[in-house]
């Protein structure tokens, strides 16, 4: 089993939509979580932490869920530039584990 | 957040030949870290680059083929050795800082 796995989509959103998408980690004794998003041809930037309360960000909201191992990232009113492969990373034992992302695509 | 300067952002190299990628940081951090992410996957960790010492390597990556050089704390080189077609990739470092970690701009690496 990978440690973090994420539907991989593309997740066509029209504008102004909501989408929400989850990831699942494998080791229950991971500490942080965090959305990464990344452009075409561009490095990984980090979009949010994911705390146990859950936390928002403007139209961004991240939750954790502990007791399933999953991690969710919702966002409201998608606007077009909002087009790029969110990344979920999971640290454990000093090292963070990718998912390969999910690709969301707005359409106007 | 630490600002860093990877370098060449891509290159076409030969068959056989080897690859030398720059990371320089605007800050000194303890540790820099080297990735490779193939087209549609995840990032991978190569190595753990620490100065002062040698580079740590996760299982699948050898020194031989991912030499690394750490000689101070805003510096770090991974080069590519012995090319062949499966290490076209990208390939990124990493730091950490209190603000959490920060890619370079990455290299994208294709091997003819």
């Amino acid at each position: 089993r990978k440690e973090v796995e994420q539907d991989p989509g593309p997740f066509n959103v029209p504008e102004g939509a909501t989408v929400a998408f989850n990831c699942t980690y494998s080791n229950s004794a991971s500490q942080s979580f965090f959305w990464y998003r990344q452009d075409c041809r561009k490095e990984p930037k980090l979009l949010m932490s994911v705390y146990s309360s859950g936390n928002e960000d403007g139209r961004f909201t991240a939750q954790l869920n502990r007791a399933s191992q999953y991690i969710s990232l919702l966002i409201r009113d998608s606007k077009l530039s909002d087009s790029a492969t969110y990344l979920c990373v999971v640290k454990g034992n000093n090292r963070l584990a990718f998912g390969k992302g999910n690709q969301v695509v707005v359409i106007p | 957040s630490a600002v860093i300067s990877q370098k060449p952002s891509r290159d076409i190299c030969q068959r056989g030949t080897s690859l030398t990628i720059q990371c320089q940081v605007d800050s000194q951090v303890t540790m820099m870290f080297w990735y490779r992410q193939q087209p549609g996957q995840s990032l991978t960790l190569i190595a753990t680059a620490n100065q002062g010492s040698e580079a740590t390597y996760e299982s699948g990556f050898v020194i031989d083929k991912f030499p690394i050089s750490r000689p101070n704390l805003t510096f770090s080189t991974l080069t590519v050795s012995n090319l062949s077609p499966e290490d076209s990739s990208i390939y990124l470092c990493s730091v950490v800082t209190d603000e959490g970690y920060t890619f370079g701009s990455g290299t994208r690496l294709t091997v003819v």
